[in-house]
């Protein structure tokens, strides 16, 4: 089955720097690799996708890239602010949509 | 638009009790998905519906767990005796459907469970 790894587990960045957060993917047949924002408390919140046939997106400070060939995805945060802290998941999805989740990373952007 | 609903949002019981968690996933949503997400860790797929049909569950304790969609809308989730290692939240999540090409998954609030 699919296997997402994630890295890293923490992040400590100062506000206004930039956060970058890795993940690799294990089954080629993978076609959906979304990013998830979970706040404490709180359910996952999707906050930015991006499909297969696709090498990047951008959507204000957070923009995501893909490398097929490699199997793995990225996402980039720019200009951090405090409200950025969170725990952030990488998944992929395969077929019937059933998605795999990274471990998390625990971001925390310092004022 | 109202989100995915889930009840209750924190439970408490001993190991070997039983328990059940609903959730009421967005208006529309066919599918339907039970994650069990461990402290520290990323959310598990634990049963995903289609309608009122399964669509996967090969990552579901079918020994102590087991889950209903009857009529294609709310679902209910049940551990049926719990061990401590069941302490998790519990996340219901929906989708429109797999044949709409749209995956993105809305996730409900999640019910922690703590087995003592």
């Amino acid at each position: 089955g699919e296997n997402v790894e994630q890295h890293p587990s923490t992040l400590s960045v100062q506000e206004g720097d930039s956060a970058v957060i890795k993940c690799t993917y294990s089954d080629s047949a993978s076609n959906y690799f979304p990013w998830y924002k979970q706040e404490l408390g709180k359910g996952p919140q999707l906050i930015i996708d991006i499909r297969s046939n696709v090498g990047e997106k951008k959507d204000q400070r957070i923009a995501v890239t893909l490398n097929k060939t490699a199997k793995h995805f990225s996402l980039h945060i720019t200009e951090t602010q405090p409200e950025d802290s969170a725990v952030y998941f990488c998944a992929a999805a395969f077929e019937n949509n059933d998605m795999r989740f990274g471990a998390g990373t625990r971001l925390t952007v310092k004022p | 638009e109202a989100g995915v609903a889930q009840s209750p949002r924190y439970k408490i019981i001993e190991k070997r009790q039983s328990v059940a968690f609903w959730c009421n996933p967005i208006s529309g949503h066919a599918t339907l998905y039970w994650y069990q997400q461990i402290l520290g860790q990323g959310p598990k797929l634990l049963i995903q519906f289609q309608n009122n049909g399964v669509v996967d569950d090969s990552q579901l304790p079918k020994d102590r767990f087991s889950a209903e969609r009857l009529k294609g809308v709310d679902s209910t989730l049940k551990i049926q005796p719990a061990k401590l290692e069941d302490s998790a939240v519990y996340l219901c999540a929906s989708s429109l459907s797999l044949a709409s090409g749209n995956n993105e998954q809305f996730f409900g609030p999640g019910t922690r469970l703590t087995v003592l």
